[in-house]
């Protein structure tokens, strides 16, 4: 079946470090890409979003890059802090079933 | 500015039951959806509503069913409970029909017993 996967459900890194995680879909109709950061006890929180007719958007620390050609997402977290602990997801919006999130990744920050 | 309500924060039922979870949407948003998060997983999305009606559903039995207020808030039934149905249930609030300037609730953890 169709989803939305992530190619890692762990991700560890050193604090002060650039951090890159990686999301796979298969819906080329996918119009819509959010990620997504989720604490412990706490509802997903936006970071950034891209349309299919952007290839790269950047915001605050974040980046994301998309590649339509081979179906792939990926958020980049420049100099990575303690509070970017988290569970990281994308989500794809197919138009009239709402999001499609992935599994997510859990982002963990080594002192 | 408060962003989106939800209440209860936790509940225990007992398989067979029916539960009523509630939400409110973020001050200026129209539009209630709701997902099912299992633990471990990203969210699943339920149902959507806007001025009072299901506009778009997943794959979900009819067993979940939900309703929107004039005041734009929102309730999730969920009928005959049973222990897959353990999980996070979010809402999210957005100003029109589409996943555009989601934002999501904190959510309601919801254990079957």
């Amino acid at each position: 079946g169709e989803s939305v996967g992530l190619h890692l459900p762990t991700l560890s890194v050193q604090e002060g470090d650039n951090s890159i995680i990686n999301c796979a879909y298969s819906n080329s109709a996918s119009d819509y890409f959010i990620w997504y950061k989720q604490e412990s006890g706490k509802g997903p929180q936006f970071i950034i979003d891209i349309r299919s007719n952007m290839d790269k958007r950047q915001g605050q620390r974040v980046t994301v890059l998309l590649n339509k050609t081979v179906k792939h997402l990926s958020l980049q977290i420049a100099a990575t802090q303690p509070g970017d602990s988290a569970v990281y997801f994308c989500a794809e919006n197919r138009g009239a079933d709402g999001l499609t999130f992935g599994k997510g990744t859990h982002l963990i920050i080594q002192p | 500015d408060a962003g989106v309500t939800q209440s209860p924060t936790h509940l225990i039922k007992t398989r067979g039951q029916q539960v009523t979870l509630r939400c409110s949407p973020k001050s200026g948003h129209d539009t209630v959806s709701w997902y099912q998060q299992a633990l471990g997983q990203g969210p699943q999305f339920i149902f959507q509503y806007y001025e009072e009606e299901e506009r778009q559903r997943g794959n979900f039995p009819d067993r979940f069913s939900g309703h929107q207020f004039p005041n734009y808030s929102s309730e999730l039934n969920v009928n005959a409970l049973w222990l897959g149905d353990s999980a996070l249930y979010l809402c999210a609030s957005s100003g029109d029909r589409g996943p555009y300037g989601y934002t999501f609730g904190s959510g309601t953890r919801l254990t079957v017993v």
